[in-house]
């Protein structure tokens, strides 16, 4: 069964602070995502990897930057957070090559910034 | 970039057929049409995906149009526990295309007894 972790399910932080969500998967999987969900607009794809030390860019990704030095572990990183940023965080995996659409979501991050 | 529509709520009885169209008018030669569910608390759930005509599983059926700009996830004689969001995403297979994967805003789906 994989399995997606998530380090928080919720969170709460000040504006201004830098702020760490990290996201673990077990199964081997290439593809890692970050998404933000709000209410009314879906899921939202804040940045992607598809290799270790390998990310791109989604539609939203301004004010975000993430890291992954490990195969298992992509962490996205709110370098000076702001109340526009309190969402809810999904983070995926789904295994490498075309074809590999299924993806495994973590539980979520529901982050506040006040 | 093919951006999706759905509808914001259904309600069904136990035991009827739901039927969630998604538009998505700008799909690409090489998108794929993608469905999840999702529960609260939970982070979303692969149901079924397909490019063209009809694929079927265990959970649900997909109908795809020839002109592909429109999907519809097809949920056979649902049951309380079907209560749930579903969400379509349209995007491409290979990782340069990635960047503009759009899930829809999700479809509540509410089934009553």
């Amino acid at each position: 069964d994989v399995k997606v972790t998530q380090s928080s399910r919720y969170l709460v932080k000040r504006t201004g602070e830098k702020v760490f969500l990290e996201c673990v998967q077990d199964m081997d999987h290439e593809n890692m995502f970050w998404y933000r969900q709000d209410p009314g607009l879906g899921l939202r794809l804040i940045y992607f990897s598809y290799d270790v030390k390998m990310k791109e860019k989604g539609d939203i990704p301004e004010g975000y930057s993430v890291s992954r030095e490990k195969k298992e572990r992509f962490s996205l990183i709110l370098e000076s957070a702001s109340t526009n940023q309190t969402s809810m965080y999904l983070c995926a995996s789904s295994l490498g090559g075309q074809g590999s659409y299924e993806q495994y979501f973590g539980p979520g991050t529901r982050l506040t910034v006040t | 970039l093919a951006k999706t529509t759905q509808p914001i709520s259904m309600d069904s009885y136990e035991g009827q057929e739901v039927n969630i169209t998604c538009s998505h008018n700008n799909i690409a030669t090489n998108d794929y049409i993608t469905w999840y569910q999702q529960f609260p608390s939970q982070g979303p759930r692969f149901i079924i995906q397909g490019y063209k005509t009809k694929v079927t599983n265990e959970v649900a059926s997909l109908f795809i149009p020839a002109d592909r700009k429109s999907s519809t996830l097809s949920l056979p004689r649902v049951s309380l526990s079907d209560t749930a969001v579903y969400y379509c995403l349209v995007g491409g297979m290979t990782t340069d295309s990635w960047g503009k994967l759009q899930f829809g805003a999700g479809t509540q789906v509410v089934v009553t007894p």
